[in-house]
């Protein structure tokens, strides 16, 4: 079954400490792997993508095939990175095409 | 550009009854996504049309459809109503691209339509 799991619900980090979200999947094939942010009070929005190897506001993503992994990490939090993240996968199976969002998990960024 | 629109915002309806919601996308994006998020839950994938035609699904059950018109705007319709419908509804569109990087389908999200069942 394709899958995407967050495991933490919640992860609390002072400013300044390194940030490390956990994504795993389970998908039959070559899924794109996203990360999803949502800010208080506005839209869910893309933060980054696997095939485009990029920084995006400090957060990198590498996806390891081997261990099914896309962790999300910045070494230094900022309290601006309090939201709430999403890792997501798109890709066809049985046929047909889905995209498959985790349960999120809200970062918190402590003074 | 004013990104994705989801027409209503709220909407209350009883058990048994029936629904439309509606999303239109942003110019140019050919594909719109609709998605059902429960309170504490991440976005569960409803539908995916490109072009007019049904590209995705996902394991929802036959009350739900939708359709494209040929502008692109799509409306998301849910039969028989049951209060576990309760969720916020997502629509999303998209332009899947080739760029540089390889084919990508970034999600653009709307606001949401809040449909509470009593």
């Amino acid at each position: 079954a394709q899958r995407v799991t967050q495991p933490e619900k919640l992860l609390s980090v002072f400013k300044g400490a390194p940030v490390e979200l956990k994504c795993n999947y389970s998908y039959s094939g070559s899924p794109e792997l996203f990360w999803y942010v949502q800010y208080s009070r506005q839209r869910l929005q893309l933060l980054l993508r696997h095939i485009s190897r990029e920084s995006i506001k400090g957060f990198t993503a590498d996806l390891n095939k081997g261990e099914t992994s896309f962790h999300l990490k910045k070494p230094f939090a900022q309290e601006e990175d309090s939201a709430m993240y999403y890792c997501a996968l798109s890709g066809r199976a049985s046929g047909t095409y889905k995209y498959i969002f985790g349960t999120g998990t809200r970062l918190k960024v402590l003074a | 550009d004013a990104g994705v629109t989801q027409s209503p915002t709220h909407l209350i309806k009883t058990r048994g009854q029936h629904v439309t919601l509606r999303c239109s996308p942003i110019s140019g994006h050919k594909s719109v996504s609709w998605y059902q998020q429960v309170l504490g839950q991440g976005p569960q994938f409803i539908f995916q049309y490109y072009e007019k035609e049904e590209r995705g699904r996902g394991n929802f059950p036959d009350r739900f459809s939708a359709r494209q018109f040929p502008n692109y705007s799509s409306e998301l319709n849910v039969n028989a109503l049951l209060l576990g419908d309760s969720a916020l509804y997502l629509c999303a569109s998209s332009f899947p691209q080739l760029d540089s990087a390889g084919t990508t389908d970034t999600q653009y999200f709307g606001p949401g339509t809040r449909l509470t069942v009593l």
